[in-house]
């Protein structure tokens, strides 16, 4: 396996523009987790999927973004209507459910840049 | 709820000297603990993790964490450091679900 899988790495997009994210978990993990983080800051949480089912979304998430993951394999994240505050590090980890205290497995993150 | 503070934004130490990265959580839960670096424009990579059982637990690259109940603490140390782990250091908390990230301790260790 090649471990957790980001695309694209940087994304540079004018304010107003739809961006989206994809992220490719290790195949044997069945939960999928996004993060984001700015700088001098720690990842900090936005949404996470068990196969398919969304469990829990971030209230500080605003409705100009959504996830999913259809098939319980991949996922995207998408931001609508991009702002500059939007501009971060937007990361994607994967684990395994009953393995809860074994960590989570992050991909190299995808730099969102709003001009 | 759950809740991390890293105590120290910045660490410099000198190669070879010992360091003490310092970790405070709450959590109304019983929890799993971890710490995470990162090396400059990469992913987090995990460090060491507590489960249960032992309050010593060895990671990667000489790095070891002690975990203490009373004092709701999870401070990872090592004896000798190394310019190469020049990074930054994130402890978590989790419960079953999702985890708790600090905001973490930049390490800079000088020749």
């Amino acid at each position: 396996d090649t471990g957790v899988s980001q695309d694209p790495r940087h994304k540079i997009t004018k304010r107003g523009q739809n961006v989206t994210f994809r992220c490719d978990p290790i195949s044997e993990h069945n939960r999928l987790y996004w993060y984001r983080q700015t700088l001098g800051q720690g990842p900090e949480f936005l949404t996470y999927f068990q196969n398919e089912a969304q469990l829990e979304k971030s209230r500080l998430l605003s409705d100009r973004f959504s996830a999913e993951r259809p098939k319980g394999s991949f996922s995207t994240l998408e931001i609508q209507r991009t702002e500059q505050g939007d501009s971060a590090m937007y990361l994607c980890a994967s684990s395994q459910a009953d393995r809860a205290g074994y960590g989570y497995t992050f991909g190299s993150g995808t730099r969102l840049t709003v001009v | 709820a759950q809740s991390v503070t890293q105590l120290d934004s910045q660490v410099p130490v000198f190669e070879e000297a010992p360091v003490e990265l310092r970790c405070n959580y709450s959590s109304s839960v019983s929890v799993y603990l971890f710490w995470y670096v990162q090396y400059p424009n990469q992913g987090l990579q995990l460090l060491l993790k507590y489960l249960s059982g032992s309050t010593l637990v060895k990671g990667i690259n000489g790095f070891e964490a002690e975990f203490n109940k009373s004092q709701t603490s999870f401070h990872l140390r090592k004896p000798s450091v190394h310019i190469s782990d020049t990074a930054e250091y994130f402890c978590a908390v989790s419960g079953a679900g999702k985890s708790t990230f600090g905001d973490g301790t930049t390490l800079t260790v000088k020749p």
